[in-house]
């Protein structure tokens, strides 16, 4: 079965510190696995996707993740927060075996100045 | 066009009522989905197509929701007999191929049923 977990449904932080956003994911197949961003009234938009290559993916606006197949994990990561980067980020799971993409329940990232 | 465009961007309707929402997917893409976001949630998948049939139609909550596409191109949501559990925003996305790892997603249209 294919599951994503996000889990924290809120992330609060200070502008200029570090944002991370955490995702386990269960998969019997070897999955490709992406973060979303959504601004408010906003469509999804792709920050950055893992598909079998480097386990460490870089993505749009500085935001990084890092594959790590033994903790079945996909959290998500950012140096420094923009002010600009509030918003709601789901961690999405593709098993490579069908058509299905499997969307966490989201992350609301908010930014305080 | 350059992206996934829906319409319409807001549709209030009253209970009982039909409604349609449409979705143009970014030209060559054959691969569409149809996913339903209610307030504070996270996406709900309601039918794929490929090309134009819909070999999964797993998601579809209701026998009042239906959906077409043709072409291979536009698409169609119908949702017939509109309830209040129905408001929420519907986001069309569209992909190269089944399986070829990114969706591009719509703006979505925004459903009140009041």
């Amino acid at each position: 079965a294919q599951s994503v977990t996000q889990l924290d449904s809120h992330v609060s932080v200070s502008e200029g510190t570090p944002v991370l956003l955490r995702c386990n994911y269960s998969s019997s197949y070897s999955p490709s696995l992406f973060w979303y961003v959504q601004h408010p009234n906003k469509g999804l938009q792709l920050l950055l996707k893992y598909t079998s290559a480097a386990t460490l993916v870089k993505g749009i606006n500085g935001f990084e993740a890092e594959f790590k197949k033994s903790e079945t994990s996909f959290h998500l990561t950012k140096p420094s927060a923009h002010m600009s980067d509030a918003a709601e980020y789901f961690c999405v799971v593709n098993p490579n075996t069908g058509n299905q993409f499997y969307f966490g329940t989201g992350t609301s990232l908010t930014v305080i100045p | 066009g350059a992206g996934v465009s829906q319409s319409p961007s807001n549709k209030v309707t009253e209970k009982g009522k039909d409604v349609e929402l449409r979705c143009d997917p970014i030209s060559g893409h054959t691969a569409l989905y149809w996913y339903r976001q209610s307030l504070g949630q996270g996406l709900e998948f309601l039918i794929y197509f490929q090309g134009n049939s819909a070999p999964d139609k797993s998601g579809l909550p209701s026998d009042r929701f239906s959906a077409e596409r043709t072409g291979g191109s536009v698409s169609t949501l119908t949702i017939q007999r509109t309830q209040q559990e129905d408001s929420a925003v519907y986001l069309c996305a569209s992909s190269l191929a089944a399986n070829t790892g990114e969706l591009f997603f719509g703006e979505g249209s925004r459903l009140t049923v009041l």
